[in-house]
């Protein structure tokens, strides 16, 4: 079975602190993301890394930067924490073979990180 | 980019009964419609997806149905049991973009 862990499931800070949030996946997929879970607004992505050191902005990169040194580990940093970045965090990954046209695979998505910025 | 409308955002239904969830998407380059459960304190997971080349797939007491031109798809679930209870969330992967699309979810109740 694919395994995608996150850090922390529950994680507290202050406004203006840095933030790290790490994810590990196992399966040696190509592919990892950084989504946010509001109410209302479904699943939003931040970021995504198609391999080392690779990364894309998504939809909302606002206020974050990403990290991918290792193909099993994806990190969503934020520079200084806001409370409007007071959310859940989900990280997925996702095997694409490399050269396939209009390629997708299956996302695998961790438990989630919810983070508190007060 | 994308929009990805989902309906209803809850849905109640006694065991038993029927449940269906519909979504609508916006950009024909969408050529992949995954379904996921969430269910309390875990992650999405997929229960079942759809490619554009195909109309319908069922597996077991859930089916998916994709009407390209209209862009919209539908989740059915049959004989409803209150483990499926949980939050549903629809998808639409644009292979230009290379990036997935979601819903903003349906809670769905099963009542016992």
């Amino acid at each position: 079975d694919v395994k995608v862990t996150q850090s922390s499931r529950y994680l507290v800070k202050r406004t203006g602190e840095k933030v790290f949030l790490e994810c590990v996946q196992d399966m040696d997929h190509e592919n990892m993301f950084w989504y946010r879970q509001d109410p209302g607004l479904g699943l939003r992505l931040i970021y995504f890394s198609y391999d080392v050191k690779m990364k894309e902005k998504g939809d909302i990169p606002e206020g974050y930067s990403v990290s991918r040194e290792k193909k099993e580990r994806f990190s969503l940093i934020l520079e200084s924490a806001s409370t409007n970045q007071t959310s859940m965090y989900l990280c997925a990954s996702s095997l694409i073979p490399s050269g396939r046209a209009m390629a997708v695979d299956e996302q695998f998505f961790g438990p989630g990180t919810r983070l508190t910025v007060l | 980019g994308e929009n990805v409308e989902q309906h209803p955002s809850t849905l109640s239904v006694q065991e038993g009964d029927s449940a269906v969830i519909k979504c609508t998407y916006s950009d024909s380059a969408s050529n992949y419609f995954p379904w996921y459960k969430q269910e309390l304190g875990k992650g999405p997971q997929l229960i079942i997806d759809i490619r554009s080349n195909v109309g319908e797939k069922k597996d077991q007491r859930i089916a998916v149905t994709l009407n390209k031109t209209a862009k919209h798809f539908s989740l059915h679930i049959t004989e409803t049991q209150p483990e499926d209870s949980a939050v549903y969330f629809c998808a639409a992967f644009v292979y230009t973009g290379n990036q997935f699309y979601f819903g903003t979810g349906t809670s769905l109740t099963v009542i016992p």
